[in-house]
């Protein structure tokens, strides 16, 4: 139990254009969803905080406007990165809790590697 | 702000052998949660194992296994019987109650055959 789908796993895009990830709780309803990022070898960012119904909380230094968050549903959270440009290139993880209690494991989607050209 | 320290970059072992990560945290909270996550190559974060600060019995997963000094604020990883599917960055992370995770830099593992 406790799938994380995310989709798509793998993009590559031309500078300039947006690009929508989703995640997805297959077997569970999400509360809450996390978008984080990740260099190559380094450790996960948090970016935001999602939870259903409500505007996204954002992670200090990390711009509203460029990276789009919607949580319609308990079991799907979009992240949308608009106008992308090659410094948003990098590796974006989701993951999502059942309840929103420390005690909770975040269980992680499989990720999408994004590079834009 | 609640900060956690994994102060080996890398680490090899043997297969079959012990291999031991460290990781040390920072906080003012008593009650709070423990975990170790696995990356392997695919990059998948996969969940080895969890600590209850509140709970003093160090857990255990099969061949993983904690070392739980909450007064020294130190919760190191043991992985016995290394297999090569256990080759992997890993990451330990500190939760409190507003269930936001706090990573480490994370550990390398290579296991040698």
């Amino acid at each position: 139990g406790a799938v994380v789908s995310q989709h798509p796993s793998r993009v590559i895009c031309k500078s300039g254009t947006s690009v929508k990830i989703e995640c997805r709780s297959l077997d569970f309803q999400a509360t809450t969803m996390f978008w984080y990022r990740q260099f190559p070898k380094k450790s996960l960012m948090l970016m935001a905080t999602s939870n259903e119904g409500s505007k996204a909380t954002y992670e200090q230094g990390v711009e509203k406007d460029k990276f789009l968050i919607n949580h319609a549903s308990l079991t799907l959270s979009t992240l949308t990165v608009t106008s992308a440009h090659p410094e948003d290139s990098s590796f974006y993880i989701c993951s999502a809790t059942k309840t929103a209690a420390g005690d909770q494991p975040q269980h992680f989607g499989d990720g999408t590697r994004l590079s834009i050209l | 702000a609640q900060t956690v320290t994994q102060s080996q970059p890398e680490m090899s072992v043997q297969e079959a052998e012990t291999v031991t990560l460290s990781c040390t945290y920072d906080t003012s909270e008593s009650d709070y949660y423990l975990f170790w996550y696995k990356q392997p190559p695919s990059r998948q974060m996969i969940l080895v194992i969890r600590q209850e600060a509140y709970k003093q019995q160090n857990a255990t997963e099969n061949r993983f296994s904690v070392n739980f000094q909450k007064a020294a604020k130190s919760f190191s990883l043991k992985i016995s019987d290394s297999q090569l599917g256990d080759a992997a960055m890993y990451f330990c992370a500190y939760n409190f109650n507003d269930y936001k995770l706090s990573f480490g830099a994370g550990t390398t593992v290579t296991v040698r055959a």
